[in-house]
């Protein structure tokens, strides 16, 4: 499976926005981004996932380069309740198994 | 509050003893996933099953037993289990199509500790 890059941890200010950055550069054609977290306690949550165009939802928006090697994860305003491990996982077309990284520990500064 | 619901949440046993995890799910979903999370890591794939076949088992030790009764329903049976074996054990469930990978739902877990 392609493995991905993330910062072990970043800080942000409360309201402000937050740019979670991901790296995969070996990643192949048919590889879904998808981003999971995980808030202190509780199972990790599903926040969005992308092929190759830009993708927003309620949550959140993924932006992903041009060539694919890279993705972040835009939280547009972020509370103290987004505090939590961002997980930037790969899947191929068909493929049900989630290989979680190390992720991001996001901190939310009051 | 999740959609996919585990039991008990906290579970206690010795060595010797025999358990079972309980999850359910009443989303229509057809692949059932566990996974064990140890302190300060992230999950790991245990099983995963589509329409109630056991379609992945990761090398998982056979101390660990699951099981899915119907689409629904999935158990996780424990029997003389090691100090090791203590972690968060998840479960997830997805709408399992074969094409695009959906999202998976998690639970909150079951919080195990071995004696």
């Amino acid at each position: 499976d392609a493995k991905t890059t993330q910062p072990n941890s970043m800080e942000s200010n409360e309201e402000e926005p937050v740019h979670l950055p991901c790296n995969h550069s070996t990643i192949s054609g048919t590889d879904y981004i998808h981003w999971y977290r995980q808030l202190p306690s509780q199972g990790p949550e599903y926040v969005i996932h992308g092929l190759t165009s830009n993708v927003n939802n309620r949550m959140a928006s993924l932006a992903i380069a041009e060539d694919r090697k890279s993705s972040t994860l835009i939280l547009h305003r972020a509370t103290l309740r987004d505090a939590a491990v961002y997980y930037c996982i790969l899947l191929n077309f068909g493929n049900e198994k989630l290989t979680f990284g190390t992720g991001t520990r996001l901190t939310i500064i009051p | 509050d999740t959609e996919v619901t585990q039991t008990p949440k906290h579970l206690v046993m010795g060595m010797t003893n025999k358990k079972s995890l309980k999850c359910e799910q009443h989303m229509g979903h057809r692949a059932m996933y566990w996974y064990k999370q140890k302190a300060k890591k992230p999950p790991e794939l245990m099983f995963v099953y589509s329409y109630e076949k056991l379609s992945i088992n990761e090398s998982v030790p056979s101390r660990f037993s699951p099981e899915c009764p119907n689409s629904s329903l999935l158990n996780l049976h424990l029997h003389a289990l090691q100090p090791e074996d203590s972690a968060l054990y998840l479960c997830a469930s997805s709408p399992y199509t074969g094409t695009e990978a959906q999202p998976q739902h998690f639970g909150d877990g079951t919080r195990l500790s071995i004696l």
